[in-house]
């Protein structure tokens, strides 16, 4: 199936410092989504964009829709160990939504 | 907790057979979606059912199919499973009908195909 393009695919960072990881696809979207997903849960929506060029935050996590439509990207600022996890991003389209493969945040005390 | 509940939690099989799987959707969420999470494909939205009716389909196969009932509940029926079938399955659900509703995810259904 379809797939948006997530990188990094992992990082190892120590506490305190930012984050960054985008996703890119060929195909344009009209909403962006980013997700967390916990070991052995299900992911939980972080952040919903819905307009091209938006920038929206939540807490110390920041994501913008990319003026082209066809990219997005979460920065978590100032890390703290319960951002550990695996992040995904969801482009929705007409009648499809498609994920990023992830990326899985580790995170070193 | 999500309030999404999904049974079993675990599913072991054989090749060739035919398993269900349910979701019981948050208290007063019409809309139940469906996803596929293996290591290889990431995460697959299969389909989405709206107060019964279905609403969106993504990367179902044919063999796989679906149906929301008048409680509301959700059945994800697999037939003729294979190997590649192995992953774990989630339900979610929304409030409304949109796609972009936030869901809510279930803790999953972990199936494994021998």
């Amino acid at each position: 199936g379809q797939q948006l393009n997530q990188s990094p695919q992992s990082m190892f960072i120590q506490e305190g410092e930012d984050v960054s990881m985008n996703c890119t696809s060929s195909s344009i979207f009209n909403t962006w989504l980013w997700y967390k997903q916990d070991p052995g849960e299900g992911p939980v929506l972080l952040i919903a964009l819905y307009k091209a060029g938006e920038l929206t935050s939540n807490g110390r996590l920041t994501a913008q829709f990319g003026i082209t439509r066809k990219d997005s990207f979460l920065n978590i600022s100032a890390s703290i160990p319960s951002d550990v996890g695996i992040y995904f991003c969801a482009g929705r389209g007409a009648q499809k939504l498609v994920f990023g493969q992830g990326t899985r945040l580790t995170i070193n005390p | 907790d999500s309030g999404v509940t999904q049974t079993p939690k675990h599913l072991i099989t054989a090749t060739g057979q035919r398993v269900t799987l349910r979701c019981s959707p948050r208290s007063g969420d019409l809309s139940v979606y469906w996803y596929q999470q293996s290591l290889d494909q990431g995460l697959q939205f299969l389909i989405q059912y709206y107060n019964g009716e279905e609403r969106a389909k993504g990367n179902i196969l044919e063999r796989f199919s679906a149906q929301q009932f008048p409680d509301l509940h959700s059945e994800l029926n697999l037939s003729s499973l294979e190997l590649g079938d192995s992953a774990l399955y989630f339900c979610a659900s929304s409030a409304a009908a949109g796609l972009i509703d936030t869901q809510y995810f279930g803790p999953g259904t972990r199936l494994t195909v021998l």
